[in-house]
């Protein structure tokens, strides 16, 4: 079983629609959560940066943790075909010596 | 511009050939990172550094080699002994101060091809 699980998709939705993606992990010690953005041929973009339990919002993005359930999801308010690119859902403890990654998640927002 | 910069963006290695990546940044980071990513599995880990003349092993460090001899540069080399070198390499950079755990930042990554 690996560490995060991510869906890989594709996911396929028309313009101005709301978008959820979602990751689920097994290591309880995880504290930092990471969404990345990352475009064909391109390095990933951060996106958001969480700590612990609770909500980020910027602009039209929404990052949720939810400890308790191992699981983060990330909301995309009235998505754009620009927004079209794979999601990287990534996270560590205060001590690893890197990320561990999900395998991510292809977004296609239709026009 | 601060960031990071791999070079080159395509890199083909004939059968038996070092090939050797290219990974600066200009952002001060202490830590430095080089990932594989091959389709649907995600960014895997092939070695890491936190401070200069300093690496470790990552998940999957065989048939690599790095160097840090200064703190913008952190080369990665495939060795003939990865048999399967075909995938895209992400160089990414962390500052490691005293503020709260900080995120990693991406280059736009190398991608290499068996010819």
């Amino acid at each position: 079983q690996k560490e995060v699980e991510q869906d890989p998709g594709p996911l396929s939705v028309p313009e101005g629609a709301i978008v959820s993606l979602n990751c689920t992990y097994s290591n309880s010690a995880f504290q930092y959560f990471m969404w990345y953005r990352q475009y064909s041929r391109k390095g990933p973009e951060l996106l958001m940066y969480t700590y612990s339990s609770g909500n980020k919002e910027d602009g039209r993005f929404t990052a949720q943790v939810d400890k308790s359930s191992k699981y983060i999801s990330l909301f995309i308010r009235d998505s754009q075909p620009s927004d079209s690119a794979t999601y990287l859902c990534a996270m560590t403890d205060t001590g690893r010596r890197a990320l561990t990654f999900g395998s991510g998640t292809r977004l296609q927002v239709q026009p | 511009d601060g960031g990071i910069t791999q070079s080159p963006k395509y890199l083909f290695r004939k059968e038996g050939q070092n090939v050797t990546l290219s990974c600066e940044q200009n952002l001060n980071h202490d830590a430095m990172y080089w990932y594989r990513q091959d389709p649907g599995q995600g960014l895997r880990l092939i070695y890491y550094s936190q401070i200069v003349n300093d690496f470790q092993k990552g998940d999957i460090a065989e048939g690599y080699s790095v160097s840090r001899e200064k703190k913008e540069s952190f080369p990665l080399t495939v060795t003939s002994a990865q048999k399967n070198p075909t995938a895209f390499y992400l160089c990414a950079s962390r500052d490691l101060g005293t503020r709260s755990n900080q995120p990693q930042h991406f280059g736009d990554g190398t991608r290499l091809s068996i010819l």
